[in-house]
């Protein structure tokens, strides 16, 4: 079974900046299999990628995905105050769906 | 608009068994590719998906729960129903639902979620 790993854990950033998150599987995946989600205290989550590089519908183009075999990641060009939050990469494979354990993206 | 809506007991007795119903609209599980799935947070902690099932009644279950778990469906209503039996305090989370849909781009991300509802496991 794949395992995902988010790095880093908390990510302390001002907003404007650029945010640079990264998940890695513990073994080659599909692309087409890899997501991204987004999570505000008290919120589900919402689905940001997929594809890998895909915006899901209404998602800003400042939010963008890229990788590929084990290493991918999600980049927020500049943050905007609603962008702090909890971001999960997920991996489906082997009829088993995985999320990684996220990366806080906090206001420094 | 598709929405769902999870329901159940805020408060379990460990060992007991632990009965959730998820409730959607907009769209049907005898619709061929739509999947609803469940999903649960512990407080602080990250996702964890528990089962799955498609509108071919196929199920999938987490292999790592996959023997205190099932999933089933009532079509008619709407309606997926998740068991978990002999719950203990680690299962105190927040228990999502979220719909897949196996044909649309987005497969196989869940691209519609519920609020949630807080399942306390104690005695």
């Amino acid at each position: 079974e794949i395992v995902l790993t988010q790095s880093p854990g908390t990510l302390s950033l001002s907003p404007g900046e650029r945010a640079t998150l990264s998940c890695r599987a513990s073994q080659s995946v599909i692309n087409t299999y890899l997501g991204w989600y987004q999570q505000k205290p008290g919120q589900a989550p919402r689905l940001l990628i997929y594809d890998a590089s895909s915006r899901a519908t209404g998602i800003p183009d400042r939010f963008s995905g890229s990788g590929s075999g084990t290493d991918f990641t999600l980049t927020i060009s500049r943050l905007e105050p609603e962008d702090f939050a909890v971001y999960y990469c997920h991996h489906y494979g082997e009829s088993q769906w995985t999320f990684g354990p996220g990366t806080k993206v906090e206001i420094k | 608009q598709v929405t769902l809506r999870e329901s159940g007991p805020a408060l379990v007795r460990p060992t007991q068994t632990l009965t959730l119903t998820c409730t959607f609209s907009g769209f049907s599980l005898g619709t061929s590719g739509m999947c609803v799935s469940w999903i649960r947070q512990p407080p602080g902690k990250a996702l964890e998906w528990l089962a799955l099932i498609d509108w071919d009644d196929y199920k999938y279950y987490s292999t790592s729960l996959k023997t205190r778990l099932t999933i089933s469906k009532d079509t008619s209503k709407n309606q997926v129903v998740l068991t978990m039996t002999k719950v203990d305090p680690g299962d105190t989370a927040t228990y999502y639902c979220a719909r897949i849909s196996a044909y649309s781009r987005t497969w196989p991300n869940f691209d519609s979620w519920g609020q949630g509802t807080l399942v306390t496991v104690s005695s």
